[in-house]
Parts: structure tokens; sequence; C-alpha cells
């Protein structure tokens, strides 16, 4: 199974500052055939299911506003909110879909400092 | 807009089966455009992918449940659902179903509400 690590655990930012969570797969999830990361970025706000913000490691899904923002390639990702709103506090987990069994990093908590 | 919503018994005694119906309305589960999942999640933890039922009842399932896993499609009420024998304290857990599509495999797009199962005598 390809692991996924996600850092921080937790993180405190203050609105409208920018809140940075890194993603790290044990192996690369990069299709060489087509140069795509099998990467993923969902939200999931206290009571709901998670969200998917983020594919293909920096394309938003649709209505996803344009503050969020992924980068990376291959074993190392970052997930960028940029300008933190009081809405955006939730727990954010990356996922890899390169290969079955599909895995999710363990988390990180988002607040408002 | 497709929508997905879990039902079953919430309260399972350990070593029973636990047994969830998964109904997706909006849509249809025959279409051929998506795989349909089960993910779960223990409280305050992370996300665990179960399997996935597609196409006339083939499955993928993550190996480490393999052994108590069983899913199926009932495309006549348009719902898939998911069995997991033997259940202990470890499989309590909100319980998801999810869709991916087939030209994005892997990739969870629309998911239900969740349904909190609890195992215990």
């Amino acid at each position: 199974d390809i692991v996924m690590t996600q850092s921080p655990d937790s993180l405190s930012v203050s609105l409208g500052e920018r809140a940075t969570i890194n993603c790290k797969s044990s192996h690369s999830v990069l299709f060489n055939s087509n140069n795509k990361s099998y990467l993923a970025w969902y939200q999931q706000k206290p009571g709901q299911p998670p969200k998917v913000l983020i594919y293909w490691a920096s394309t938003r899904d649709s209505g996803v506003p344009d503050r969020f923002s992924g980068s990376g390639s291959g074993t190392d990702f970052t997930l960028t909110i940029s300008g933190l709103q009081a809405e955006d506090v939730a727990v954010y987990y990356c996922q890899q879909y390169f290969s079955s069994p599909y895995t999710f990093g363990q988390g990180t908590k988002l607040e408002i400092k | 807009q497709m929508q997905l919503q879990e039902s079953g018994p919430r309260l399972v005694k350990p070593s029973e089966t636990l047994s969830l119906i998964c109904t997706v309305s909006g849509g249809s589960i025959s279409s051929g455009d998506y795989y349909w999942s089960w993910i779960r999640q223990p409280a305050g933890r992370g996300l665990e992918w179960i399997g996935r039922v597609y196409g006339r009842g083939s499955t993928n399932v993550n190996p480490s449940l393999k052994s108590r896993l069983t899913m199926s499609l009932d495309m006549s009420n348009e719902q898939f659902s998911l069995n997991l024998g033997s259940v202990t304290a470890a499989d309590t857990a909100v319980y998801y179903c999810a869709r991916d599509p087939v030209v994005m495999s892997g990739l969870f797009d629309s998911w239900g509400q969740g349904i909190q199962v609890t195992v215990s005598s």
C-alpha cells in the first residue's frame, strides 16, 4: 500500500494569512505516460463528508475558491490556502488514487489563530 | 444532481455481520460511468477505503478487509451494499458510500452523508 503522510497534524493561522499543508507519499504517484500525479486534496468540516478540492495535484474542482491551490509532483505535495477565511476551518486530507487500495493521509486540522 | 444515502443498523453485536445499503438518486448505477465505493472513518481518525463494486458486480477490495467483505449491486433499486463479517469494536466508524468516475478512478467526487455504526454488545 502507498502510505500518505501529512504535516503538520494541526495548524493555527490568522485570518487573511497563508496556510500550508504538506503531503508525502511512500511511492511516486506520477504516471509517466500522461505526466499526471494522481493526488487529491479533500476538505472535511465537522459532521460532513469530505469534499474534493484539488485533483491531479493542482487542478481545482468546480466551484472551489481560487485561494486554494495545490502543487507538487511525484512524492511531495502541498496544499496552500491564501488569505485564510473563517469558513476554511476544517480537516484537510490528501489522497492518492494512483493504485488500489486508495489511501489517505492522516489529516491536518486547520484552526484560526 | 446525483445523491447518495447510506442506511442500515447503527448498532451491531461483536462477531456478527455489519450490513449497509447505499441508495443512489438522480442518476443510474447501471450507467457504467462510475465505480461505487465504501469508505469508513473511526471517530477522530482518518479515512480508510474499504472497497468498491461496479459493472455487473465486480469488486475491488482493500486487502486488509478482503476476508470479511462482500459487496453487491442492486440495479433495479439503484442500490449497492456492503456486508462486513465477524465485526469487532475496531469496526466502529462512520461509514460513507461514495462514487468515483471511471475516467478518474479512485477520485471520490460525491459522497453520502455517512452513517455511524457502533459495534457493541
